[in-house]
């Protein structure tokens, strides 16, 4: 099956420190969501992209559908403490997602 | 928007008993609902796709006999774990799509104890 390649794994960081993660895949995506998770709670969408090139904004969040569908990167810009959580990627084809296995990030106030 | 809950948030059952989840889209209507799984610091593992009102599409290795799947309404899915058994304990999370987009909201999950 299709698998998405998500790094860095974790990253610990202090307050007001800007934070780049990626996807990458061998497979073509129509899609790419970025997501954060609490603990014990469902992930929370924050992006999605659908258009190679796309870079879309949120707030302090960046997002960019990379040009050969094959990528994508969130960017997060003057981290505060509650930007604390797992941010997974998933990649829309086939009428699914596949979500990368997720970046710990932590916010040292 | 986009709200979607589950019920219930815990719970824990015997071993050989049967537990069901419900999957509700509040504020949308939602033709395909989603369900995952997920282990403790690990990625969300699709179950299975629910289509309101026709069989669930289950992935490889899912058994789809030990977890029934009903998608009755467009804003409901239930998932029931058949004869229960400590493996299956997890944290159990659904989703569902909005409008054919890949654009999916998820619940905040149900931890599934299996005693």
């Amino acid at each position: 099956g299709q698998q998405l390649n998500q790094s860095p794994q974790s990253m610990f960081i202090q307050e007001g420190e800007d934070v780049s993660m990626n996807c990458t895949s061998s497979s073509i995506f129509n899609t790419w969501l970025w997501y954060k998770q609490d603990p014990g709670e469902g992930p929370v969408l924050l992006i999605a992209l659908y258009k190679a090139g796309e870079l879309t904004s949120n707030g302090r969040l960046t997002a960019q559908f990379g040009i050969t569908r094959k990528d994508s990167f969130l960017n997060i810009s003057a981290s505060i403490p509650s930007d604390v959580g797992i941010y997974f990627c998933g990649g829309g084809s086939n009428y699914k997602l596949t979500f990368g296995k997720g970046t710990l990030l932590t916010v040292n106030p | 928007g986009a709200v979607v809950s589950q019920h219930p948030s815990w719970v824990i059952c015997k071993s050989g008993t049967s537990v069901k989840i419900e999957c509700r889209s509040l504020d949308f209507q939602a033709t395909t609902m989603f369900w995952y799984r997920q282990f403790p610091k690990k990625s969300l593992m699709l179950m299975a796709t629910s289509n309101e009102g026709s069989k669930a599409t289950y992935e490889q290795g899912v058994e789809k006999d030990k977890f029934l799947i009903n998608h009755a309404s467009l804003t409901l899915s239930t998932l029931t774990v058949t004869s229960a058994h400590p493996e299956d304990s997890s944290f159990y999370i659904c989703s569902a799509e909005v409008r054919s987009s890949y654009e999916q909201y998820f619940g905040p999950g149900t931890r599934l104890t299996v005693t």
